[in-house]
Order: structure tokens, then C-alpha cells, then sequence
């Protein structure tokens, strides 16, 4: 099982609409937990942090349930410019550290 | 200010042959990641450094490959001999001490696009 799975998507929605994409974890001592985004042939930048009572910034809101592993981003009113890679971060402790380990993403295309 | 540099943007090269990428991490931060993202695989955490010190090696795939940080401000990733299934964008990313990865707050590089024919 990988250690963060999400869906790839690509989920196409019109604009306005409102989208949410999920994430789960396997590893249970996963400490802290990101969204990032990464456009097109372009690097991942961090969207945001993801706090356990969840947290909203503009139009996007955030959510983790600890007790079923679970991490959510919603997307309201969504944009042309929300089109993109979304990335689910989880950090994990390791013999060797912290680890932060990315999900393959989940792909939105919003259009007119 | 400067972000993440990393050299060559675009590699070609044939397989068995060596390959260097490399990094500039930002001033000032002490966390240096080396990261492969294919689209099978996504990204994946190949190695980071603190301080310059290998902290966690176990995504290096094989003795192919091998990374070092002689310094604070300079990273190389290499892979020797390449073969076709090196073919990925290799990020490098860092993070400043005062972040850390508790805020999970990496700054990429634009990513070296590898091709090994």
C-alpha cells in the first residue's frame, strides 16, 4: 500500500463550481500534513497546511480526520487559474528524520 | 532574492552514459532535498541533506546512484551509468531552519528534465 494515495483525477469542472479532492495515509505516526500545487511542467509550490479542527484560506478549505487517515481540499467558486496538479504531503517520522512524502497528485481542469 | 537553481534544465543523453544534475539551494536554509517525479511514480524523496550531512539515503534506487554536498551552498546528483528508466524531472528543494519540515514549506527548483535514450 503506498504511504499517501490519492485519486489522479483528471476531474474537469466548469467554473464556479465547487471541488473537493481526497487523501489517505498508511503510516499512523504521520505528524503534519500540506497541499501543494504544481502547474504544468512547472515545481510544486506549498497551497497550504492542513491543522487537525481544519482551516480555511479564501476559497479553499482543508480538513484531516486522524482517526481514519483521511486529508481533504475543497475548492469553492473554483477558477480557471485553479487548473492543476493538486498534492497531498504528508510528514512522516523516520529512523532517519522527517520525511515528507508527496501523492502522485490529483489533476483539476477547470473550464468555461 | 534568488530561489532554487538547478542546472541543466533539459538533459539528453544515451544510455551507460554519466549524468550530473545540480542544485544551488537557497542562502541561508540547511535542508537540501533531491527528488525524482515520473508520472507512474510521482515524486519521490531520493535523499536529503542537514547541514550538509546525508540525513536519510533509503530512496537512493540503486549504487548507480550517488549524491553529495561538499558545501552549504552547492548539491550534485549523480547517476552513472544512466539507463533508460532514469528518464524523469529531478527537483532539488530546500528549506530554511527556522521552518523546518514541521511547516512543510519547500522551496523547489524548476527541475532538470532527464532523457535517457
Amino acid at each position: 500500500r503506498k504511504e499517501v494515495e490519492q485519486d489522479p483525477g483528471p476531474f474537469n469542472v466548469p467554473e464556479g463550481a465547487t471541488v473537493a479532492f481526497n487523501c489517505t495515509y498508511s503510516n499512523s505516526a504521520s505528524q503534519s500534513f500540506f497541499w501543494y500545487r504544481q502547474d504544468c511542467r512547472k515545481e510544486p509550490k506549498l497551497l497550504m497546511s492542513v491543522y487537525s479542527s481544519g482551516n480555511e484560506d479564501g476559497r479553499f478549505t482543508a480538513q484531516l480526520n486522524r482517526a481514519s487517515q483521511y486529508i481533504s481540499l475543497l475548492i469553492r467558486d473554483s477558477k480557471l487559474s485553479d487548473s492543476a496538479t493538486y498534492l497531498c504531503v504528508v510528514n512522516i517520522r523516520t529512523g532517519g528524520g522527517n520525511k515528507l512524502t508527496f501523492g502522485t497528485g490529483t489533476q483539476l481542469k477547470v473550464e468555461l | 532574492d534568488a530561489g532554487v537553481i538547478q542546472s541543466p534544465r533539459h538533459e539528453v543523453t544515451e544510455m551507460g552514459q554519466e549524468v550530473t544534475l545540480r542544485c544551488k539551494p537557497i542562502s541561508g536554509h540547511d535542508y537540501l532535498f533531491w527528488y525524482r517525479q515520473t508520472m507512474m511514480r510521482g515524486l519521490e524523496l531520493l535523499i536529503y541533506f542537514n547541514n550538509n550531512v546525508p540525513i536519510d539515503d533509503s530512496g537512493m534506487p540503486e549504487d548507480r546512484f550517488s549524491a553529495k554536498m561538499p558545501n552549504a551552498s552547492f548539491s550534485t546528483l549523480k547517476i552513472q551509468p544512466s539507463e533508460p528508466r532514469d528518464s524523469a524531472v529531478y527537483f532539488c528543494a530546500s528549506t530554511a531552519p527556522d521552518r523546518g519540515l514541521g511547516t512543510g514549506e519547500l522551496f523547489f527548483g524548476e527541475g532538470s528534465r532527464l532523457t535517457v535514450l
